[in-house]
């Protein structure tokens, strides 16, 4: 166990649904991170809070927002869901704000049919 | 463009063959260059953290090595247990975590 929450494991869904992953970071880490991971791109970083504020935005979707509350955890919410969203989600966490080498979570698999 | 390239795709090797992959990479400005590895369905686990051009890092049959334009990660003697996808991933200057990863390679080690 890594330390890094994330729920649900596995997500199945329609077209044009919204969803919502839940990431809960390893206790004492400020930062969450989002990456999504497909076949053919790999891993790809979304989005980065540190301390309940955006810190870093990559080339996530506009139909993609993710918060982090109070309590640092963090969602992830996809909606107008397409084919090609079907890939695995990762959260990740880190003490500060610039890493290094933080702790991935084993990730939500999103399937969308 | 921040860019990294993984060498080969995948790569099979003998129990006990040694061999190494391949990290080629552009970045403006390298705050670190990170190796995970990732079993199937999990998430990556981290290994190594590079930041300047010269080091090395050790980890049981695994060896990490940093230059200014590539990284090597040395595999001694491997075990089946070794089997996975080693990522390799940059960090770039700035004031952010983010880390651009490359597309993997994944090792199968045959007893």
């Amino acid at each position: 166990d890594s330390g890094v929450t994330q729920t649900p494991k596995h997500l199945i869904t329609a077209t044009g649904q919204r969803v919502t992953l839940r990431c809960s970071p390893r206790s004492g880490d400020l930062s969450v991170y989002w990456y999504q991971q497909s076949l053919d791109q790999g891993l790809q970083f979304l989005i980065q809070y540190y301390n309940g504020e955006e810190r870093a935005k990559g080339n996530i979707l506009e139909r993609f927002s993710a918060q982090q509350f109070p309590d640092l955890h963090s969602e992830l919410n996809l909606s107008s869901l397409e084919l090609g969203d079907s890939a695995l989600y990762f959260c990740a966490s880190s003490v500060d704000d610039t890493g290094p080498g933080y702790t991935f979570g084993s990730g939500t698999r999103l399937t969308v049919v | 463009e921040d860019q990294v390239t993984q060498s080969p795709e995948a790569l099979r090797l003998q129990e006990g063959e040694s061999s190494s992959l391949n990290c080629s990479y552009t970045v403006s400005g390298l705050r670190g260059l990170f190796w995970y590895r990732q079993d199937p369905g999990k998430g990556p686990e981290f290994l190594f953290t590079l930041y300047s051009a010269g080091e090395e890092k050790e980890k049981e049959r695994l060896k990490a090595t940093l230059t200014k334009k590539e990284s090597f990660l040395h595999i001694t003697a491997p075990k089946p247990e070794d089997s996975a996808t080693y990522l390799c991933a940059v960090q770039a200057s700035g004031n952010t975590g983010k880390l651009i990863f490359g597309q993997g390679t994944t090792l199968q080690v045959k007893p």
